[in-house]
């Protein structure tokens, strides 16, 4: 079993929808949780980060922990065509190091 | 602007051959690392680097190589000992800890072998 499971997609959504990305993992000592998109032939680049159980908003992403469950979910609201990438979870433990999920594949059509 | 730049882009190699792939920052930052990505696998940490002329292994270190002797480059030479190379390779950096270990990576390198 990976540490870090995140369903691979794709997922096809009309403009305008409501999207729930999601990831679970299994080692409770991550700490940090981190989303990252990816569009195609390029780097991944951080959208935001949270470190306790709860939700974060910024602009129309909003992160979400539950620790408990260990489950993190990335919702983007008024999804854009230009939403469309790739979005993988990465989990921080204490040691600084990261562990990626395997990223879900998102397109978004107008 | 400040960034990490990767090349070559695209890279092909035959059996048999090393490659290396170069990684430059002029963010200033003291740790890089090198990921391989696969379809579906997430990305993979090969070797990473905290301060220059000391690095360690990640988690798929076998069949390649790195050296760190500027802060800012740390190149990854693919070796003819890793069995399956052809994958998009990703360089990235982070300054110093505060918080969360947040990567700025590179737009990253496909190597084919042929």
């Amino acid at each position: 079993q990976k540490e870090v499971e995140q369903d691979p997609g794709p997922l096809s959504v009309p403009e305008g929808a409501i999207v729930s990305l999601n990831c679970t993992y299994s080692n409770s000592a991550f700490q940090y949780f981190m989303w990252y998109r990816q569009y195609s032939r390029k780097g991944p680049e951080l959208l935001m980060y949270t470190y306790s159980s709860g939700n974060k908003e910024d602009g129309r992403f909003t992160a979400q922990v539950d620790k408990s469950s260990k489950y993190i979910s990335l919702f983007i609201r008024d999804s854009q065509p230009s939403d469309s990438a790739t979005y993988l979870c990465a989990l921080e433990n204490a040691g600084n190091m990261l562990t990626f999920g395997g990223g879900t594949r998102l397109m978004v059509k107008p | 602007d400040g960034g990490i730049t990767q090349s070559p882009k695209y890279l092909f190699r035959k059996e048999g051959q090393n490659v290396t792939l170069s990684c430059e920052q002029n963010l200033n930052h003291d740790a890089m690392y090198w990921y391989r990505q696969d379809p579906g696998q997430g990305l993979r940490l090969i070797y990473y680097s905290q301060i220059v002329n000391d690095f360690q292994k990640g988690d798929i270190a076998e069949g390649y190589s790195v050296s760190r002797e500027k802060k800012e480059s740390f190149p990854l030479t693919v070796t003819s000992a890793q069995k399956n190379p052809t994958a998009f390779y990703l360089c990235a950096s982070t300054g110093p800890p505060s918080g969360a270990n947040v990567l700025t990576f590179g737009a990253g390198s496909r190597l084919t072998v042929l």
